[in-house]
């Protein structure tokens, strides 16, 4: 079946402008997580939704970040005023109720600020 | 704390040549391991996972992983590698009640002809 996907694959911003990127989970999946992997930071954790519980944000890194998932699926990563140490690769993660440890990924959105 | 650490940063054998990369975790249970792969450009792919039962897990591509509990270990290794493994390899725990998986830097494997 179809995996997670992501878009846009690439966007360059301007400093300071918002920016919004998008990610469909795998169907049937409950849980969707975020994750960024840049060069200094390694992979790190932004944000996971469950159901319809309260998305745990504990990684977001400041609060331009914010992530919104409508209808229990397709989710929305936005970053207001994109500063040029936001320029990484965000990454979206889903899995099932059952074994929400089990993450699979998508292909990814390189973000690059200039 | 939990943590994973991968302590070669990159890695060149020789193809047909066999490989083992290195995974070393800290966790106060027992933990749920897992290793990605990741090819230029892409996303990351589960290779194998460790949950619990026998030591020894198997995986895509021909990879397998060994559990060691009292090193605290979670090695990847296969016996004959194949130029297109050429990839970056990341080795996970999942983090339990915070839900999230905690990354080691990875380990970038160039293949040699």
């Amino acid at each position: 079946g179809a995996g997670v996907s992501q878009s846009p694959s690439n966007k360059v911003t301007e400093k300071g402008k918002d920016v919004e990127l998008r990610c469909d989970p795998i169907s049937g999946h409950t849980a969707l997580y975020w994750y960024r992997q840049s060069l200094g930071q390694g992979l790190e954790f932004l944000i996971y939704f469950q159901g319809n519980s309260a998305p745990d944000k504990s990684g977001l890194p400041s609060d331009r970040f914010s992530a919104e998932r409508t209808g229990g699926s397709v989710s929305t990563l936005t970053i207001q005023r994109t500063q040029q140490e936001d320029s990484a690769v965000y990454l979206c993660a889903s899995s099932s109720w059952t074994s929400s440890y089990e993450q699979y990924f998508g292909p990814g959105t390189r973000l690059t600020v200039t | 704390a939990q943590s994973v650490t991968q302590p070669d940063i990159h890695i060149t054998v020789s193809e047909g040549a066999s490989l083992e990369l290195r995974c070393n975790y800290s966790y106060g249970a027992t933990p749920y391991l897992f290793w990605y792969v990741q090819s230029p450009g892409q996303g990351l792919q589960l290779l194998l996972k460790y949950f619990s039962g026998d030591t020894l897990v198997q995986g895509i591509k021909g990879f397998e992983a060994e559990f060691k509990r009292s090193q605290s270990s979670f090695n990847l290794r296969k016996p004959s590698v194949h130029w297109s493994d050429a990839a970056e390899y990341f080795c996970a725990l999942y983090g339990g009640a915070t839900n999230k998986l905690i990354f080691g830097t990875g380990t970038l494997l160039a293949v040699q002809p």
